[in-house]
């Protein structure tokens, strides 16, 4: 029984490319969630997503940041342009029903360096 | 806005102690309070998670306790390893199904 799978672990992007993180949630799991821990920070709520919807995407970045859950496939985090601001771990959990009445399970996260 | 304390921020304590780190919390209106560890440069895994109707919850050599009127957590560390040595982090769940995080608690077990 996989856990939640997040690829890639390591990312380097040059300023002004595209980021796009991918996470697969537990088997059974239909609820998504991304965090981000900025260097010396802790971690920061961003998306809430369950299949083919966003429940709450109040700590997502304006601009250049957006995330889906397709009815197939992984959630994919994409970051356009990326700025050297934008380097950090990235954790995505997953949760077997709403969070309030159950506890999540987080993958490893994916490091974005931008250079 | 929930905001969530914790406290001290590092611990060097010698191998077989016990331990007590702090979490408190802004808004005593949470549905559950969960501790994790995360080790450098890795994830975070999951270590205890206190509904809201619990008082607290062992595993091992952990016991975590909620006193959610007071909007205050422990997570009492029994005979202390040098395996234990991470950061410890509290979070709480309130309406919305979003986790707010403390700061951390970094400990370090000496041999």
């Amino acid at each position: 029984n996989a856990g939640v799978m997040q690829n890639p672990r390591h990312l380097v992007r040059r300023r002004g490319q595209e980021a796009r993180l991918r996470c697969s949630p537990m088997k059974g799991h239909s609820h998504v969630y991304w965090y981000r821990q900025l260097p010396e920070e802790g971690l920061k709520f961003m998306v809430y997503l369950q299949k083919e919807n966003i429940i709450d995407e109040s700590g997502m970045p304006k601009e250049r940041f957006s995330a889906e859950f397709p009815k197939e496939g992984p959630s994919i985090l994409r970051i356009q342009q990326v700025v050297r601001g934008d380097s950090a771990a990235y954790f995505c959990a997953s949760s077997p029903r709403s969070g309030e009445g159950g506890g999540y399970t987080f993958g490893s996260g994916t490091r974005l360096t931008v250079v | 806005k929930q905001e969530v304390t914790q406290i001290p921020a590092a611990l060097s304590v010698p191998e077989g102690e016990n331990l007590v780190l702090n979490c408190s919390f802004t808004d005593s209106a949470i549905y559950n309070l969960q501790w994790f560890r995360q080790d450098p440069g890795k994830g975070l895994t999951s270590l205890l998670l206190i509904q809201s109707s619990q008082r607290e919850q062992t595993s091992g050599r952990l016991n975590a306790s909620l006193d959610k009127s007071s909007g205050r957590s422990t997570l009492y560390i029994a005979a202390s390893q040098p395996g234990d040595s991470a950061t410890y982090l509290c979070a709480v769940i309130t309406s919305g199904s979003r986790l707010t995080f403390g700061e951390g608690t970094q400990l370090t077990v000496n041999p």
